[in-house]
């Protein structure tokens, strides 16, 4: 079955620049997308076809890929952006998330 | 704006089957793929399955022999059915509306916990 692996954990200071990656066999070829969960909440997309936001969704969170890696890039991190972040890609008919990423803002 | 709305039993006991029903308000039913998520207490995100308005499934194959999703396209709301529930099964269900291309899903309902325990 197909996975999505991301590191577990991301600490950034606030201010600075966040990367998180996710990667995956062929992941170029996939459209993956990103979501934000907070604590209690649902997850929130805010990176969808690799690049795109959705409406409301900061300037500051970009998306990218190369090759089997999709990058989720967050500029100038502010601590409301501390958060689990989730990739996401589809794959033989079936949805794979990734493990999730602990981003702390410190 | 569309909006998710969903509800079913929260407490389950083992062997015991978890029903639960998603309704869609304020936008279109059709065009979409309509998912179920859990997530265990602590955990990451998983993938149970999806419909479209047509009825057309998919699911997870760790979770297809147990799972049901179905559609009743005059109400604009679809089901989760899961047999056979362990404790393993306990987590927050989620419905959301997923998009044909790469299943991207840009609106999640609010979650519903369940816990199975004897």
């Amino acid at each position: 079955s197909y996975e999505l692996t991301q590191p577990p954990s991301v600490s950034v200071s606030p201010g600075q620049t966040a990367s998180i990656t996710c990667s995956g066999d062929n992941l170029g070829d996939k459209y993956s997308c990103w979501y934000q969960q907070k604590p209690g909440q649902s997850p929130v997309l805010v990176i969808y076809q690799e690049t795109k936001r959705p409406s409301g969704i900061p300037e500051r969170f970009s998306g990218s890929t190369s090759g089997n890696t999709a990058t989720l890039t967050i500029s100038g991190t502010q601590p409301m952006d501390e958060a689990d972040y989730y990739c996401q890609a589809w794959d033989s008919s079936t949805v794979v998330f990734g493990g999730g990423t602990k981003l702390t803002v410190l | 704006q569309v909006q998710l709305q969903q509800w079913g039993a929260g407490l389950l006991k083992p062997s015991e089957t978890l029903s639960l029903t998603c309704a869609v308000y304020g936008g279109s039913f059709s065009g979409y793929y309509w998912s179920w998520i859990r997530q265990p207490p602590g955990k990451g995100l998983d993938w149970i399955g999806e419909i479209n308005h047509g009825g057309s499934t998919n699911y997870n194959p760790s979770l297809k022999s147990r799972v049901t999703i179905s559609v009743d396209t005059s109400k604009n709301q679809f089901s989760l059915k899961l047999n056979s529930v362990t404790a393993a099964d306990t987590a927050v269900y989620y419905c959301a509306r997923g998009h044909t291309t790469a299943r991207y899903m840009d609106v999640w309902g609010k979650g519903t916990t369940v816990t199975v325990s004897s």
